[in-house]
């Protein structure tokens, strides 16, 4: 399997419960956030995105909050699954001198039966 | 999968050799990224491409260059491949700019990646 998660934070959560997955981003400037999933072998998966004049987006069990004031983005994940399991990032679309897109380096979700 | 295929999706080769590694896309995005991933980093970017032959350096593109002659497909060359390229390599697609704050933003979608090892 993949090793690109090794050393990452890790939640663990049981089977139906909800999950909050944290993010901090680093520029004020940043417009555009977006979470993505990857599961063992594969690539990032697109889940939801958001742009800097909301808030609040929902999707299919998912939600993204984003706080522009302590620059915090959070993606919540109603009614966890097995399927669910996998490493979780954020990303920034950046704004600046040199604009480009800036991913963090995930947390990993774990599922209790 | 966003209609991306990268091939080879795995490849182990020797220090000083050249590999070229592909991306195929079906979806007819203009903008085509290679990023890679490593432990302890974000994905990062090595070249992206805004259309057809014009592409352009990012953050870590020394050792690797690109080349774009059709929409569909992206190459990726390890001129004289080094173990700090050891590495899984991901290609995504995208139909805006990537790197462009604009009112219009789109996620980009990646391939399934290749790993590669240099030994």
């Amino acid at each position: 399997g993949e090793s690109v998660g090794l050393h990452l934070p890790t939640l663990s959560v049981q089977e139906g419960d909800n999950s909050i997955i944290n993010c901090a981003y680093s520029n004020s400037a940043s417009d555009y956030f977006i979470w993505y999933k990857q599961e063992s072998g594969k690539g990032p998966q697109f889940i939801i995105d958001i742009r800097s004049n909301m808030d609040k987006r929902q999707g299919q069990r998912v939600t993204v909050l984003l706080n522009k004031t302590v620059k915090h983005l959070s993606l919540q994940i109603a009614a966890t699954q097995p399927g669910d399991s996998a490493v979780y990032f954020c990303a920034e679309n950046f704004f600046g001198r040199d604009d480009k897109i800036i991913f963090g380096k995930g947390t990993r979700l774990h599922i209790l039966p | 999968d966003a209609g991306i295929t990268q091939s080879p999706r795995h490849k182990v080769t020797e220090t000083g050799t050249p590999v070229t590694l592909r991306c195929h896309q079906t979806e007819n995005h203009r903008y085509m990224y290679w990023y890679r991933q490593d432990p302890g980093h974000g994905l990062r970017l090595i070249h992206y491409s805004y259309g057809v032959k014009d592409t352009d350096k990012g953050e870590v593109s020394d050792g690797y260059s690109v080349s774009r002659s059709k929409t569909e497909d992206f190459l990726l060359t390890l001129e004289s491949a080094t173990s700090s390229q050891t590495s899984v390599y991901f290609c995504a697609i995208s139909e805006s700019p990537g790197t462009v704050s604009s009112s219009y933003n789109s996620p980009l979608h990646f391939g399934n990646g290749t790993r590669l090892t240099v030994t």
